[in-house]
């Protein structure tokens, strides 16, 4: 089925740890986003990428990196792994009017 | 600052009556709204949509309202399904440029909808 893949789907982490969180989309999509999901407090954007070649800080950029290899795929990078990531980290790709973002089914994320 | 808000954690209606889901913002640049609908261990589905142009725009069972003046918006669902149980996010997008498609999203908010 086309839509957005991201791995791993769950992931545990030690402090300090690195790590890199992929993310691929089949829709011939432009634009791609990395988000994460804290209790209470809805999704909000980490980085994202309007095009092949160019990203961009979203809300919550700290502690993160970001590559966009190719139109296809978008991975976000943990370099030095703090609790405070623990989170739900969701992919998406699309835009707004004809094309809605689409969301992956995230991958759950804990750092001890 | 909350931009996008969502006052109701949850809403619990009876199957066949109407579900409303409310959304307030604050941002005077969004331009462009969406609902999406999340399950458990999924990633959140787009639903509906509507330009800030507009103030109504319809789907099968879902209607999203905009009141601009009042920085609102709505959903409603008609009549409600024990499927539509879910965690509802409104999402909102600012007008054009380089920061058009950065979504800002409410917190959800769970409607249970009991046979």
């Amino acid at each position: 089925n086309a839509g957005v893949t991201q791995t791993p789907k769950f992931q545990v982490l030690k402090t300090g740890q690195s790590m890199t969180l992929q993310c691929a989309q089949d829709m011939n999509h432009n634009s791609m986003y990395w988000y994460r999901q804290d209790p209470g407090m809805g999704l909000r954007l980490i980085y994202y990428s309007a095009s092949e070649g160019t990203t961009d800080k979203g809300e919550v950029p700290n502690g993160y990196n970001v590559s966009r290899l190719n139109k296809r795929e978008f991975s976000l990078r943990l370099e030095s792994a703090a609790p405070s990531q623990t989170s739900v980290y969701f992919c998406a790709s699309g835009w707004v009017g004809d094309q809605p973002q689409h969301f992956g089914d995230g991958t759950r994320l804990s750092i001890l | 600052d909350q931009q996008v808000k969502q006052n109701s954690p949850s809403l619990s209606v009876q199957e066949g009556r109407i579900s409303i889901l409310n959304c307030d913002y604050t941002n005077s640049m969004f331009d462009y709204f969406l609902w999406y609908k999340k399950y458990p261990a999924e990633g959140p589905t787009f639903l509906i949509s509507i330009s800030s142009i507009k103030d109504k725009n319809e789907d099968g069972r879902f209607t999203v309202f905009l009141n601009k003046s009042a920085k609102h918006l709505s959903l409603h669902i008609v009549p409600s399904q024990p499927g539509d149980s879910a965690v509802y996010f409104c999402a909102a997008s600012p007008k054009g440029g380089t920061s058009y498609g950065k979504l800002t999203f409410g917190q959800g908010t769970i409607l249970t909808v009991h046979p």
